[in-house]
């Protein structure tokens, strides 16, 4: 099974906040990510965590990291139609091969009027 | 930040042909690129980390002979699909790290099409 798990559907009307989970294997992952993609689109890289940190604000995003639970979470505020996408969480996997990544399933958010 | 292309962005091609995808860093000089596959509303799977002027790490169960990878500068890898049979339709993403940076800059992705 896959190392890092998501739901796969979220919707959430516009203007409320949009929470996205996901949960992770590995408590040697130095960084975790969020990227968010669009239909016929490549990634577009939101934000990162260190593992040391608890939490990190960007704008309107917030990361939320339980390493003892090895939950990350991302809080939409203010969510927007152009926030329709699909989030994938990833982690850093410590291997040789330097950067490599592990993606989650990815959750599709549909924002509703 | 950093720009990643890819080119083409969409093929379509009979099966048995091959298929060659273009990765550049346009910007920036990449020590090393991946190449991840995606299914229909499936996650990226990693394919491939290409070190440029060394040989391709492959990922378990991906097999190097049909995915020829090379990567023979810092701002370009290929990825060219052999023989491509129906099957090898999906979507190819490529990206780009810089050395001492824990981020990947992806490109937009290639859409193949496999009659």
């Amino acid at each position: 099974g896959e190392d890092v798990e998501q739901s796969l559907f979220l919707s959430v009307r516009e203007g409320d906040s949009s929470v996205i989970n996901c949960t992770y294997t590995d408590s040697s992952s130095t960084y975790l990510y969020w990227y968010k993609q669009e239909p016929g689109a490549g990634l577009q890289l939101l934000t990162y965590i260190f593992s040391n940190m608890d939490m990190k604000q960007d704008q309107r995003l917030t990361v939320l990291l339980n390493k003892k639970d090895k939950h990350l979470s991302l809080r939409i505020a203010d969510t927007q139609t152009g926030d329709s996408a699909i989030y994938f969480c990833a982690e850093t996997i410590p291997t040789d091969s330097w950067g490599k990544l592990q993606f989650g399933a990815g959750t599709q958010v549909v924002v509703t009027p | 930040g950093a720009v990643v292309s890819q080119h083409p962005s969409r093929v379509i091609c009979k099966s048995g042909t091959s298929v060659k995808i273009e990765c550049r860093s346009l910007d920036f000089q990449a020590t090393t690129m991946f190449w991840y596959r995606q299914f229909p509303k499936q996650s990226l799977m990693l394919m491939a980390t290409s070190n440029e002027g060394s040989k391709a790490t492959y990922e378990q169960g991906v097999e190097k002979d049909k995915f020829l990878i090379n990567h023979a500068s810092l701002t370009l890898s290929t990825l060219t699909v052999t023989s491509a049979h129906p099957e090898d339709s999906s979507f190819y993403i490529c990206s780009a790290a810089l050395q001492n940076y824990n981020e990947q800059f992806f490109g937009p992705g290639t859409r193949l099409t496999v009659l």
